[in-house]
C-alpha cells in the first residue's frame, strides 16, 4: 500500500497570501494517478487537480499542481477567503487507493 | 451535469450488515468505475472499493472480506453492502465517480449503535 504523508499539518495564512501544500508518497506514484481535493465542513470533498497538474472543471487558476516520482505540491497563488479548508493528496494508480491525512488551511 | 445521492440506513446495529445505495442522475452508469468512500467524524477519507460498470469490482483490502459492491446498470444505481459492522465503520459514506473522484454525493451518516 502507498502511504501519503501531506505537510504541514496546519497552514496558517492570511488572504492573499501563497499556499504550498506537500504530498510525498512511500513509493513512485504515477503523476497521471495524482490528485487534490478541496473539502469545507460538512460537505463532500471537491476535486481540484488531477494527473497531477491539470485542473478540473471549473477550478480557478490560482490552484496549481505540480510533481513527479515521490514529491508532489498543490499551490495557492493568492488565497482567498474561500479557500480555507482541508486538502487532500490521493493516488489512484495502485490498489488500494489512498488519502494523504490532510492539510487543513486556516486564516491567520 | 452528474449527480450522486446515497441512501441507506443512518443507524446499524453491531454485527449486522451496511447496506448504501448510491443513484446516478445526469449522465449514464456505463464507461466509468464507480467508487464508495468513507470518513469518520473528524477524520480522514478512506477508499472502500469500486466497481466498473461491467461488473469488475476492486476492494480495499482492509476491508475486502466483509464489503460487497454491486451495480445494476438498468436502474443507474450501485450499491455498497459492508457485514459484520462495529463502532469503528461509524463513518459519513460517499459514493463518487471514477478513480479521481470527480463527482461525488453529499455523503450519508451512518452510525453502528445497539
Amino acid at each position: 500500500e502507498i502511504v501519503l504523508t501531506q505537510s504541514p499539518g496546519i497552514l496558517s495564512l492570511s488572504p492573499g497570501e501563497r499556499a504550498t501544500l506537500s504530498c510525498r508518497a512511500s513509493q513512485t506514484v504515477s503523476s497521471t494517478y495524482l490528485a487534490w481535493y478541496q473539502q469545507k465542513p460538512g460537505q463532500a470533498p471537491r476535486l481540484l487537480i488531477y494527473a497531477a497538474s491539470s485542473r478540473a472543471t471549473g477550478i480557478p487558476d490560482r490552484f496549481s499542481g505540480s510533481g513527479s516520482g515521490t514529491d508532489f505540491t498543490l499551490t495557492i497563488s493568492g488565497l482567498e477567503p474561500e479557500d480555507f479548508a482541508v486538502y487532500y493528496c490521493q493516488q489512484y494508480g495502485s490498489s488500494p487507493q489512498t488519502f494523504g491525512q490532510g492539510t487543513k488551511v486556516e486564516i491567520k | 451535469q452528474v449527480q450522486l445521492q446515497e441512501s441507506g440506513p443512518g443507524l446499524v446495529k453491531p454485527s449486522e450488515t451496511l447496506s448504501l445505495t448510491c443513484t446516478v442522475s445526469g449522465g449514464s452508469i456505463t464507461y466509468y468505475y464507480w467508487s464508495w468512500i468513507r470518513q469518520p467524524p473528524g477524520g480522514g477519507l478512506e477508499w472502500i472499493g469500486y466497481i466498473y460498470y461491467s461488473g469488475n469490482t476492486y476492494y480495499n483490502p482492509s476491508l475486502k472480506s466483509r464489503v460487497t459492491i454491486s451495480v445494476a446498470s438498468s436502474r443507474n444505481q450501485f450499491s455498497l453492502k459492508l457485514s459484520s459492522v462495529t463502532a469503528a465503520d461509524t463513518a459519513v459514506y460517499y459514493c463518487a465517480r471514477g478513480g479521481n473522484l470527480d463527482f461525488w454525493g453529499q455523503g450519508t451518516l451512518v452510525t453502528v449503535s445497539s
